[in-house]
């Protein structure tokens, strides 16, 4: 089957940096997303890894290991509005044709 | 730039009545996703169309089924509902052209309520 992990819930401080870890488990794998859910809202897209290493993208970075099944969501000089639920989606891909398994979501609530 | 729509915002029905919802992809887009995102959950992926036929499916019954039309839009269907069909139904449309694409835009989903 297909499996991601990731913690439920994170708190850090306005200002501080926090780290939302998700391991996979997912045949055909080829790629790791990160999207960013407001309560009520839309999931949006964040950051992509499709090879091994750091992506960054402003005060986003995100990490991929293929050999350990691991990424990583960085994000850095935290902001109130960054509360929200954080979300890995593993791509597979099958006939030049993808989908994605999500795992539970992190919810980040940031304090003043 | 018209973002993904959906239609309509709620719907409550009733057990085993049918449902239909719908999407527009964002403009460009020609690939439309459904997914079920139950309360406090991720996104549980339903199946994707491009070019008017399925082309990928989770694992969800035949009772979901879907259709995507000439202008790139697409409606998911549910027949017979149960109580466990309540969730959140999300629409993410991309571009994939000639390849995969790894970057989807959502959009602000359909509320179904079964009682």
């Amino acid at each position: 089957g297909q499996s991601l992990e990731q913690p439920s819930e994170v708190t850090a401080v306005e200002g501080a940096i926090v780290q939302i870890n998700c391991t996979y488990q997912t045949s055909g794998f080829y790629g790791l997303s990160w999207y960013q859910q407001h309560d009520g809202g839309a999931p949006t897209f964040l950051s992509y890894n499709g090879l091994d290493g750091l992506e960054e993208t402003g005060r986003f970075s995100s990490f991929l290991s293929r050999s350990d099944s691991y990424g990583y969501l960085l994000l850095q000089e935290l902001q109130m509005k960054d509360s929200a639920s954080y979300f890995c989606a593993a791509g597979t891909l099958g006939d030049n044709f993808n989908k994605f398994y999500f795992g539970s979501g992190t919810k980040l609530n940031v304090k003043p | 730039d018209a973002g993904v729509t959906q239609s309509p915002t709620h719907l409550i029905k009733t057990r085993g009545q049918q449902v239909t919802l719908r999407c527009s992809p964002k403009s460009g887009h020609d690939t439309v996703s459904w997914y079920q995102q139950a309360l406090g959950q991720g996104p549980q992926f339903i199946f994707q169309y491009y070019e008017e036929e399925e082309r990928q499916r989770g694992n969800f019954p035949d009772r979901f089924s879907g259709h995507q039309f000439p202008n790139y839009s697409s409606e998911l269907n549910v027949n017979a509902l149960l109580l466990g069909d309540s969730a959140l139904y999300l629409c993410a449309s991309s571009l994939v052209g000639t390849g995969p694409t790894y970057e989807q835009y959502f959009g602000p989903g359909t509320r179904l309520t079964v009682t």
